[in-house]
């Protein structure tokens, strides 16, 4: 247990929908990293916050946002969802002064029909 | 430009060592990690490594990097059934936050 947690576990929804996604990081750990990982893509780096801030980006969809909280949590944010949206969304954390050491949570797994 | 790069499968006996490789093209990474996915499951920390590190051993795992070569390599000693999983390579860099690439995973099976 990386003591990262991630809600809900799985998720189906139609197209054009929107979902929430949420993540809870490691007690004390102030960056929260979003990746999606598909059979076609791989695993691909999506943000980082920090400490409430954006602080990376990487391969975001503009339907996708993201935001953390005061209380470290975070939420990713899809909208007009299409079927190629549906993938694995995992959430890691990691310390103040170790960014090199990410702890993945157990992963939100989306269906898009 | 950034991509990592693996083989996307390798076969052992048990009790044998598993060597995992990965080619990297950013020069200026900072961090090289090797992290283990197992089936139905998140991604999970096994080791990294600074870039300016040549090697790292941590129990059955060391690390190797040939920063000239910008080629990582992972060894397991004495691989188990468990060691099955996919290892996936991956290089990050401080931009101001840390972007990380992942390679494609390599599935190690491990043969009883």
């Amino acid at each position: 247990d990386s003591g990262v947690t991630q809600t809900p576990k799985h998720l189906i929804t139609a197209t054009g929908q929107r979902v929430t996604l949420r993540c809870s990081p490691r007690s004390g750990d102030l960056s929260v990293y979003w990746y999606q990982q598909s059979l076609d893509q791989g695993l691909q780096f999506l943000i980082q916050y920090y400490n409430g801030e954006e602080r990376a980006k990487g391969n975001i969809l503009e339907r996708f946002s993201a935001q953390q909280f005061p209380d470290l949590h975070s939420e990713l944010n899809l909208s007009s969802l299409e079927l190629g949206d549906s993938a694995l969304y995992f959430c890691a954390s990691s310390a103040f002064d170790r960014d090199g050491e990410q702890y993945f949570g157990p992963g939100t797994r989306l269906t898009v029909t | 430009g950034e991509d990592v790069e693996q083989s996307l499968f390798l076969s052992v006996r048990e009790g044998d060592s598993s060597v995992i490789n990965c080619t990297y093209t950013d020069s200026s990474s900072t961090y090289l990690y090797w992290y283990k996915q197992e089936p139905g499951a998140g991604l999970q920390l096994l080791t990294y490594i600074f870039s300016n590190m040549d090697m790292k051993q941590d129990q059955r795992l060391t690390v190797l990097l040939n920063k000239k070569d910008k080629h990582l390599s992972l060894r397991i000693a004495d691989t188990q059934t468990g060691d099955s999983a996919i290892y996936f390579c991956a290089e990050s860099k401080n931009t101001g936050g840390f972007k990380t690439i992942f390679g494609a995973g390599t599935r190690l099976f491990v043969k009883a």
